[in-house]
């Protein structure tokens, strides 16, 4: 069955690095999404893509992160200056497109700033 | 604004009970409606799923019914066995004319089975 892929399963960062968090989607799904779970509570959306852009944002998606498709297979989320409080597990995922397929997720990158 | 709410856990049931974790939403026009199960250290897994009122999700043995006079949609297993041991999101997206919603989680219910 095709898979959402993350890598890395795991990163330790320093306070005030970059990271790029990486996901490979299923490669006929057009729609493309970021989640997150800080440690204990809910999964929360952060973003949304489709056709090379940006389709919604919630209001945790400030200035500090950014997405990229940059090759076609490849979908990048990128935090510029970490926190502390960004330290969570985030969750990629995929749909193939309209209506209510339910979404395929990567098993996620455990991102913990230090 | 779109709401999903799940009893609190945890949960604890001992091999072969029946399970029934409650779930009720708020949202505006039709949402689609999701379970995921979370098995610890993994990420998050397609459990069922329900697109307008009155379908039926199954799977591996649960099951969930869309009741829109109730805005319910709550997760049942007959006979749960040990390997069920996981945590269980209620999640709805809505459908904005065609186009795919992002998913808005209830906080998760932790099922523990004992032996």
């Amino acid at each position: 069955e095709p898979e959402v892929t993350q890598t890395p399963s795991h990163q330790v960062t320093q306070m005030g690095q970059e990271v790029i968090l990486r996901c490979v989607p299923i490669s006929n799904h057009l729609y493309f999404y970021w989640y997150r779970q800080i440690l204990g509570q809910k999964v929360e959306f952060l973003v949304s893509f489709y056709n090379n852009e940006i389709s919604e944002k919630s209001e945790i998606f400030d200035d500090q992160f950014s997405v990229e498709r940059p090759d076609g297979s490849n979908f990048t989320l990128k935090i510029r200056s970490t926190k502390l409080e960004d330290s969570a597990m985030y969750f990629c995922a995929s749909t193939p497109g309209q209506g209510a397929y339910g979404y395929t997720f990567g098993s996620g990158t455990r991102l913990t700033v230090v | 604004g779109n709401s999903v709410t799940q009893m609190e856990g945890p949960v604890t049931l001992s091999e072969e009970a029946f399970l029934t974790i409650n779930c009720t939403y708020t949202a505006t026009g039709y949402p689609s409606l999701f379970w995921y199960v979370q098995y610890p250290g993994e990420g998050l897994q397609l459990l069922l799923k329900a697109t307008k009122a009155d379908d039926k999700g199954s799977n591996k043995g649960f099951e969930a019914t869309y009741r829109k006079e109730t805005t319910s949609f709550h997760l049942e297993k007959g006979s749960v066995q040990v390997s069920d041991s996981a945590v269980y999101f209620c999640a709805l997206t809505k459908n904005y004319g065609g186009s795919q919603g992002n998913l808005i989680f209830g906080k998760g219910t932790k099922l523990s089975v004992k032996p």
